[in-house]
């Protein structure tokens, strides 16, 4: 299985910080990598698929970048609503496997 | 608007069957792959497996022995069975559609709202 390792485990920010959220995978995955926001309660909901395409919906203060291994999630401004765990999901080879996620805290 | 709802017992007993359907509305099964996902208490997801309308199946090879999906076209719905479940199996179950890019990569991009199982005496 492809190990999909995110940093931080968490972090505090306040609105309109830029943040970078980061994942690594255990191999090369180009750029088959999704990022989710999760908010308590709630299902996982897809920000960006395939690295760096915005999902329809999704503000665009959010970005994605990255090939190979290692991959970011940006935020350009934090928002109020922006706070919420984050998970990465490779989808290069099954099984499909997700980060332990990054919870994002109000500072 | 695409929806999933899952729909099945909240609690089951250990060493018994876990049985959830999906219900899809405002698309049609008969397109996609459609998934089974479970989060336990404080943990990432774990994706369980998928099917297409045709029947085919992948599973997670960590509970294959112990998985089936299922569905019927008739009614738009997918289901998900794991067989001998312990405490290790209590978790939020979703359902989830993927949507594919590149041809071979894939996201999940509608989910239902999850349902909490819990394995219990």
């Amino acid at each position: 299985d492809v190990q999909m390792t995110q940093s931080p485990s968490s972090l505090s920010a306040s609105v309109g910080d830029r943040v970078t959220l980061t994942c690594r995978a255990s191999q090369s995955i180009s750029r088959y990598l999704n990022w989710y926001q999760q908010k308590p309660g709630k299902a996982p909901n897809l920000l960006i698929y395939a690295a760096s395409s915005l999902q329809s919906g999704a503000p665009s203060r959010f970005s994605g970048s990255g090939s190979g291994t290692d991959f970011t999630l940006t935020i350009s401004s934090l928002q109020p609503e922006d706070f919420a765990t984050y998970y990465c999901q490779q989808s290069y080879s099954l099984p499909n496997t997700f980060g332990q996620g990054t919870k994002l805290e109000i500072k | 608007q695409v929806h999933l709802q899952e729909s099945g017992p909240g609690l089951v007993k250990p060493s018994e069957t876990l049985s959830l359907t999906c219900s899809v509305s405002g698309d049609s099964i008969n397109t996609y792959y459609w998934s089974w996902i479970r989060q336990p208490p404080g943990k990432g997801p774990e994706w369980i497996g998928y099917i297409f309308f045709s029947g085919s199946t992948d599973y997670n090879p960590s509970l294959r022995s112990r998985v089936t999906i299922s569905v019927d076209t008739s009614k738009n719905q997918f289901s998900l069975k794991l067989s001998s479940v312990t405490a290790a199996d209590t978790a939020v179950y979703y359902c989830a559609r993927e949507s594919s890019y590149f041809g071979t990569g894939s996201s999940f991009d509608y989910w239902g709202q999850g349902t909490l199982v819990t394995v219990s005496s």
